[in-house]
């Protein structure tokens, strides 16, 4: 099946300073989602995004599809951001596939 | 917005017993799905129905768990009789079609004592 890998797996950053989260897929997908697991545990949905570049407030994300990665742009992080970053991926109808995830914490 | 609605937000068992997690997808939605996340790990796929049947089911999904949409509304998950290692924090998930993206519910943590 096709394999997710995210990086960094931990990431830590002082609040105000931006970061960039990188995902790597080893198939051709039709969907990829990035989502953002705050401390309660939820799955926030942060962009549906299979291709393409999409913005959302300090929140950035683009895809590049032909080259098989996706790439998060958090921008003047604040302590809110802390948790952790899933990529998921999948094509057609075949079930959604997770990254490990990135563990970002932001420090005051 | 419309959202996928999951109870109970939490769950504690006996081991052996059984439970059922329940759902309510977005009501326009075809497609429904239940992972599960344990502590610290990553979430994976445990099944995914449509059109009133299982469409495919991960290695996990064994003969103790079961899925069902009772009444064209709620969808739910049941474990027969729940082990320690069962364990974990379940979400529900729906989409239009499978040219949308998936929406997942806030889940369920379960415990088993």
């Amino acid at each position: 099946g096709i394999q997710v890998e995210q990086s960094p797996p931990d990431l830590i950053l002082q609040e105000g300073a931006n970061s960039t989260l990188r995902c790597n897929f080893s198939d051709s997908v039709n969907n990829l989602q990035w989502f953002h697991q705050n401390p309660w545990g939820q799955l926030i949905n942060l962009f549906y995004i299979p291709s393409g570049t999409k913005q959302n407030g300090r929140l950035s994300a683009t895809t590049v599809a032909t080259e098989r990665y996706s790439l998060l742009y958090i921008s003047s992080s604040q302590t809110t951001d802390s948790g952790v970053y899933f990529c998921a991926v999948n094509s057609g109808n075949t079930p959604l596939v997770f990254g490990k995830g990135t563990r970002l914490s932001v420090i005051a | 917005e419309p959202e996928v609605t999951q109870t109970p937000s939490h769950q504690v068992t006996q081991m052996g017993q059984e439970v059922i997690l329940r759902c309510v997808p977005i009501s326009n939605h075809l497609y429904f799905y239940w992972y599960r996340q344990i502590l610290g790990q990553k979430v994976e796929f445990l099944v995914s129905f449509y059109n009133n049947e299982i469409s495919e089911k991960s290695e996990i999904f064994d003969d103790q768990f079961s899925v069902e949409r009772p009444d064209g509304s709620n969808f739910t998950l049941k474990i027969r009789s729940t082990k320690l290692e069962d364990s974990a924090m379940y979400f529900c998930a729906s989409r239009r079609t499978e040219n949308y993206g998936y929406t997942f519910g806030s889940g369920t943590r379960l415990t088993v004592v």
